[in-house]
C-alpha cells in the first residue's frame, strides 16, 4: 500500500532564505507527482505537476525534482518570502489505479 | 475565467438534517472529486466521478452521497447517517485519462453541526 511521507510537519525559517520541503512515497510506481498549496481556510493551488518519467519542473521561484527510485521528491522554494507562507502537500497518482495519495503536508512559515 | 465554485462557503446543520453542497466546474474537466479535510490530517476521499451518469466511492463515503448527470456539476449530499459531519470540503476535478491531469479545486465549504 502506498504511503505518502512529508517531514518536518512545520518548519520556520526568515525571510530570504532558500528551503527544501520533502516528500517520500514507498511505491515507486507512480504516473505523477503533484505539488500543492493550502492557505489558511481556503481550497488548494496547484504549483507543479511532475510526470514519472521527468527529473524536475520549474515555476518562477519553485523547482520540484522527482527521484522515483528513491522514492523521493523535493520542492526547492527560491528567495523565500511571508508570501509563501502556507501548508504545502503533494500528492502521487498511482500508476495501477490513477488514485491519488495524499501526504499530511508541510506547514511553513516565512518569518519577516 | 475558468475555474471550480463551492457553494456556500460555510454551512451550519442541526443533527439529524440532509445538507447538499455544490460544485460547480467550468474546465470541461471529465473527473470529479470529494475530500474531506479535518485539522492535522490529510485529504480524505469521500467520491470521485470519471464521467457523467457514474462515480466511485473514495475512502470514507459512509453517509455522504453524490450525483454526476451533468459534466459540470457534483454535488454531495451529507446526510444524517454520517456520525461527524463537521470538516472543511473540497470538491475538485482534473482532465485525463483516469483523471490523472493537474487537479484544481474549489474554494471549499465549511460545515459545522450545531
Amino acid at each position: 500500500k502506498q504511503e505518502v511521507t512529508q517531514i518536518p510537519a512545520a518548519l520556520s525559517v526568515p525571510e530570504g532564505e532558500n528551503l527544501v520541503l520533502n516528500c517520500s512515497f514507498t511505491d515507486s510506481a507512480i504516473y505523477n507527482l503533484q505539488w500543492f498549496r493550502q492557505d489558511p481556510g481556503k481550497g488548494l493551488t496547484s504549483l507543479l505537476l511532475i510526470q514519472s518519467s521527468q527529473r524536475e519542473q520549474t515555476s518562477g521561484r519553485l523547482n520540484a525534482s522527482l527521484d522515483k527510485s528513491s522514492g523521493r521528491s523535493t520542492l526547492y522554494i527560491a528567495a523565500s518570502q511571508p508570501g509563501d507562507s502556507a501548508t504545502y502537500l503533494c500528492a502521487v497518482t498511482m500508476d495501477s489505479n490513477y488514485q491519488l495519495i495524499w501526504g499530511a503536508g508541510t506547514k511553513l512559515i516565512i518569518k519577516p | 475565467d475558468g475555474g471550480i465554485t463551492q457553494s456556500p462557503k460555510y454551512l451550519f446543520r442541526k443533527e439529524g438534517q440532509n445538507v447538499t453542497l455544490s460544485c460547480e466546474q467550468n474546465l470541461n474537466h471529465d473527473a470529479m472529486y470529494w475530500y474531506r479535510q479535518d485539522p492535522g490530517q490529510g485529504l480524505r476521499l469521500i467520491y470521485y466521478s470519471q464521467i457523467v451518469n457514474d462515480f466511485q466511492k473514495g475512502d470514507i463515503a459512509e453517509g455522504y452521497s453524490v450525483s454526476r448527470e451533468k459534466k459540470e456539476s457534483f454535488p454531495l449530499t451529507v446526510t444524517s447517517a454520517q456520525k461527524n459531519p463537521t470538516a472543511f470540503y473540497l470538491c475538485a476535478s482534473n482532465h485525463g485519462g483516469g483523471g490523472t491531469g493537474e487537479l484544481f479545486f474549489g474554494e471549499g465549504s465549511r460545515l459545522t453541526v450545531l
